[in-house]
């Protein structure tokens, strides 16, 4: 089961870009990484997914290196609103979020 | 958008009662989760169903028990509630497991 690490917190200030990283050093074959955004009395929402290279949405870019032992959620241009717990998943026969990022965006 | 619905919202209650927390979803997902999250921690896993008459536990040991009857309903059962369950449960479904979709919660506050 891969067990994945996630800085506890991180502050930033609106319009900077924020990158978030999160460690699985046992990720299987088959699984898959998974950001998710949550916001306070919320259920987390899906914000990206990928295997590995980059892959870019509409409001997030996620980087995974060749070993896959890690992966990168890029937020360009943050604002208040992005103001919340990001949670990296790693999943595939078995599946476990990691601890959250508590990510706060300061005027 | 995702169509997956918890009820009740809020529910308090007293110690030895019996409670059941409803989880409906309407995407014909047959992966569904229960997670339990207490204010400011992370989520863990109690419950799974891979489809009807499937369940099975997940890595943070429960007293409840859940149902798989129908695919769009996943009821989570505490036959006697304590304040130690006192937390905020969420229900998931998705297709694929590395793709959930999550309701909006229930948060229990046993007295």
């Amino acid at each position: 089961l891969a067990k994945t690490t996630q800085p506890i917190s991180m502050d930033s200030y609106e319009g900077q870009e924020v990158n978030i990283t999160c460690s699985h050093n046992n990720i299987a074959t088959n699984d898959y990484i998974t950001w998710y955004q949550q916001f306070p009395s919320q259920g987390p929402r899906f914000i990206i997914q990928g295997y590995k290279t980059k892959v870019t949405n509409e409001v997030a870019s996620l980087f995974i290196p060749a070993d896959r032992k890690s992966s990168t959620l890029s937020l360009p241009r943050v604002s208040l609103s992005d103001t919340a717990v990001y949670y990296c998943l790693v999943a595939g026969q078995n599946f476990v979020f990691g601890p959250g990022t508590r990510l706060s965006v300061l005027p | 958008e995702a169509d997956i619905y918890q009820t009740p919202r809020y529910l308090v209650i007293g110690t030895g009662k019996k409670i059941t927390l409803e989880c409906s979803q309407t995407m014909g997902h047959d992966k569904m989760y229960w997670y339990q999250q207490d204010p400011g921690m992370e989520l863990h896993l109690i419950h799974y169903s891979y489809g009807v008459n499937s369940t099975e536990k997940g890595d943070l040991s429960s007293e409840s028990t859940v149902s798989r009857i129908r695919t769009e309903h996943f009821p989570l059962t505490l036959e006697s509630a304590r304040p130690s369950h006192t937390s905020q449960y969420l229900c998931a479904s998705s297709e694929y497991t590395y793709e959930q979709y999550f309701g909006p919660g229930t948060r229990l506050t046993v007295t």
